[in-house]
């Protein structure tokens, strides 16, 4: 079973932030968190992944509690593009992905 | 540079029949991945391979299923007897390495494979 929680859906408007949350309560001491997003009939696509401290790319932020019990992922200035299932994972670097049902988000125009 | 590529992108067969999947990874990348995805699902892992060994083969459901990686590149899945339970888009990722520290997966766009 994964080890992440996360909305089903949520809806953001083009040009606004996405802040997609997810809750990880059990997350161990070596394990990243890890965020994919699969854009209709696509393989997933890696976007970010962090262990403890904030991290930010051409994608995406990412911002872990302190606890790191919970993340949120942040797509800053959302496009119709960004309209995708996303899937945060937690887990070492020695296994493969365990994915859940994600949260399918939706831009709207 | 070139991404995974998965053939056939679709493959309809029937019930009973073998069928083979091929994956292409990255140039140079030692860890493959499979994976497999009904619909409204995420990806399930079936197996991974570091180099030509499989190192992990927990997710394959049953031995109606097989993999091969013979000289570290190309993959082929394998499927004897095929049940329509098996219809599914099947994903192939491939990576750096496996190992300690994270190692981004790239996917390929999947072959949608429908058993009838």
């Amino acid at each position: 079973d994964a080890k992440t929680t996360q909305p089903p859906s949520m809806d953001c408007a083009e040009g606004r932030a996405a802040n997609l949350p997810c809750n990880h309560s059990t997350i161990s001491g070596n394990e990243y968190v890890y965020w994919y997003r699969q854009i209709h009939s696509q393989g997933p696509q890696y976007i970010i992944h962090g262990l403890k401290n904030n991290e930010t790319n051409e994608m995406a932020s990412l911002i872990i509690t302190e606890d790191r019990k919970s993340s949120t992922l942040i797509l800053p200035h959302a496009t119709l593009r960004d309209t995708a299932v996303y899937y945060c994972i937690a887990q070492d670097g020695n296994t493969p992905l365990v994915f859940g049902k994600g949260t399918r988000l939706s831009v709207i125009a | 540079g070139a991404g995974v590529s998965q053939t056939p992108s679709n493959k309809v067969t029937e019930k009973g029949k073998y069928v083979e999947l091929r994956c292409d990874p990255i140039s140079g990348h030692t860890a493959l991945y499979w994976y497999r995805q009904s619909l409204g699902q995420g990806p399930e892992f079936l197996i991974y391979f570091q180099g030509t060994g499989a190192a992990d083969d927990s997710g394959l459901p049953n031995d109606r299923f097989f993999a091969v990686r013979p000289e570290g590149s190309v993959s082929t899945l394998k499927i004897q007897r095929t049940e329509r339970g098996d219809s599914a888009v099947y994903l192939c990722a491939s990576s750096l390495q496996a190992g300690s520290g994270m190692r981004e997966q790239f996917f390929g766009p999947g072959t949608r494979l429908t058993v009838l």
